[in-house]
């Protein structure tokens, strides 16, 4: 099974509202990191949070990680139209060289 | 401008045929991945090099081949060994791990789309 499940699959809101999107994990980790990625696009970096930080923020994006429930969300304030994207949680495993990545949030803005 | 390349955008293969997908970065970085995405999936590493000369299987490497002779490029083969290629192939770098270090993120291309004829 993945190391990193996101929930929910698909999200809808109006524009303006505020988006809040999920990842748990299995293992231990260095850190967990949020991508964006648009339609047939390659991923963008938005943020990492490392295991022992609790809160972060960057502009419109806060994310929070409780690593006694191997979780994390991503809060995106205020949403517009151009927020609309797919959004994936990564996780550095403690010991390994590489990410590992959730199947994604398919956000989507209502005008 | 810094950033990393893929070629071709689109691709199509035959039956039978290996082909292969570029990537080239300019951002001096020591690691390069690549991942294949399905549709509505996450990401699948299927091979990274931490150095020249020098690279690991992912999770899924069955089917596909590397080779790292320059910092820059780490192309990657989609063999006729690998039944399933139609995905978007993403290649993607960092800056490279030093001993003991971490937290890296990552810089990806726009993407590769594999398709069978």
């Amino acid at each position: 099974s993945q190391q990193g499940e996101e929930d929910p699959q698909a999200l809808s809101i109006q524009e303006g509202e505020n988006a809040t999107m999920n990842c748990s994990y299995k293992t231990s980790i260095n850190n967990l990191q949020w991508y964006r990625q648009n339609s047939g696009r390659g991923l963008v970096h938005l943020i990492l949070i490392r295991s022992n930080e609790r809160e972060k923020h960057s502009g419109r994006l806060r994310v929070t990680l409780d690593t006694s429930k191997k979780s994390s969300s991503l809060l995106i304030t205020a949403s517009r139209a151009a927020d609309t994207a797919s959004y994936f949680c990564a996780t550095e495993i403690q010991g390994a060289q590489k990410l590992v990545f959730g199947q994604g949030t398919r956000l989507t803005i209502n005008p | 401008d810094g950033g990393i390349t893929q070629s071709p955008k689109y691709l199509f293969r035959k039956e039978g045929q290996n082909v292969t997908l570029s990537c080239e970065q300019n951002l001096n970085h020591d690691a390069m991945y690549w991942y294949r995405q399905d549709p509505g999936q996450g990401l699948r590493l299927i091979y990274y090099s931490q150095i020249v000369n020098d690279f690991q299987k992912g999770d899924i490497a069955e089917g596909y081949s590397v080779s790292r002779e320059k910092k820059e490029s780490f192309p990657l083969t989609v063999t006729s060994a690998q039944k399933n290629p139609t995905a978007f192939y993403l290649c993607a770098s960092s800056m490279g791990r030093l001993e003991g270090a971490t937290n890296e993120k990552l810089f990806f291309g726009s993407g590769t789309q594999l398709s069978v004829l």
